[in-house]
């Protein structure tokens, strides 16, 4: 079954710098890969995703690149915020797949 | 339009006795996905219903555990005879289809169970 790696586990950068998340994936047929943001107290909520179709896809700060031959994607946050101290957690899946498998999360701290 | 609903937000139960958890998906969502998160890790998948219907449990512990998601009501997580290991964050997802091919996973706030 497919298995999600995601690093660094906690990550504290400095206010308007990037923060950058990535993961690896195992099962080739993984073709959707989303990012959620967990803030304290709360349930995941999705915040940019990805499919295998293409390789890079923005939303204002948030950034998302997908290297399908090495398995490997990654989360860019740049101009970092406050607000964006939370836990990130990427994942895969693919079209026949009956879950969504789960990295095991980065702690972001943004220091003032 | 509300959420997927989850209750109890918070539950104490003692060694031995059993947790009922209740989860309503989003209106006209009949895809239930149960993730369990342990204090200071990631979510791991337990268990994927559609009405009536267990389509994946490979999450789910083999003993004390079952799920089901009927015709009319919400989908309930039962933990038979918990054990202090059982402690953790228990979220409900729903989607209007398969994960994998509609998307976005839309999750409650979680229950959070303890076991004394």
């Amino acid at each position: 079954g497919e298995n999600v790696e995601q690093h660094p586990s906690t990550l504290s950068v400095q206010e308007g710098d990037s923060a950058v998340i990535k993961c690896t994936y195992s099962d080739s047929a993984s073709n959707y890969f989303p990012w959620y943001k967990q803030e304290l107290g709360k349930g995941p909520q999705l915040i940019i995703d990805i499919r295998s179709n293409v390789g890079e896809k923005k939303d204002q700060r948030i950034a998302v690149t997908l290297n399908k031959t090495a398995k490997h994607f990654s989360l860019h946050i740049t101009e970092t915020q406050p607000e964006d101290s939370a836990v990130y957690f990427c994942a895969a899946s693919s079209s026949s797949a009956s879950k969504i498998i789960f990295g095991s999360g980065t702690r972001l701290s943004i220091r003032p | 339009n509300a959420g997927v609903m989850q209750n109890p937000r918070h539950l104490v139960r003692r060694r031995g006795q059993e947790a009922r958890l209740r989860c309503s998906p989003m209106k006209g969502h009949s895809h239930v996905y149960w993730y369990r998160q342990l204090p200071e890790e990631g979510l791991k998948f337990m268990v994927y219903l559609q009405k009536e219907n267990i389509i994946d449990e490979s999450g789910m512990p083999k003993e004390r555990f079952s799920a089901e998601f009927p015709k009319e009501g919400p989908s309930i997580l039962r933990i038979q005879q918990v054990v202090r290991g059982d402690s953790a964050a228990y979220f409900c997802a729903s989607s209007p289809g398969l994960a994998g091919v509609t998307g976005e996973l839309f999750f409650g706030e979680g229950s959070r169970l303890t076991v004394l």
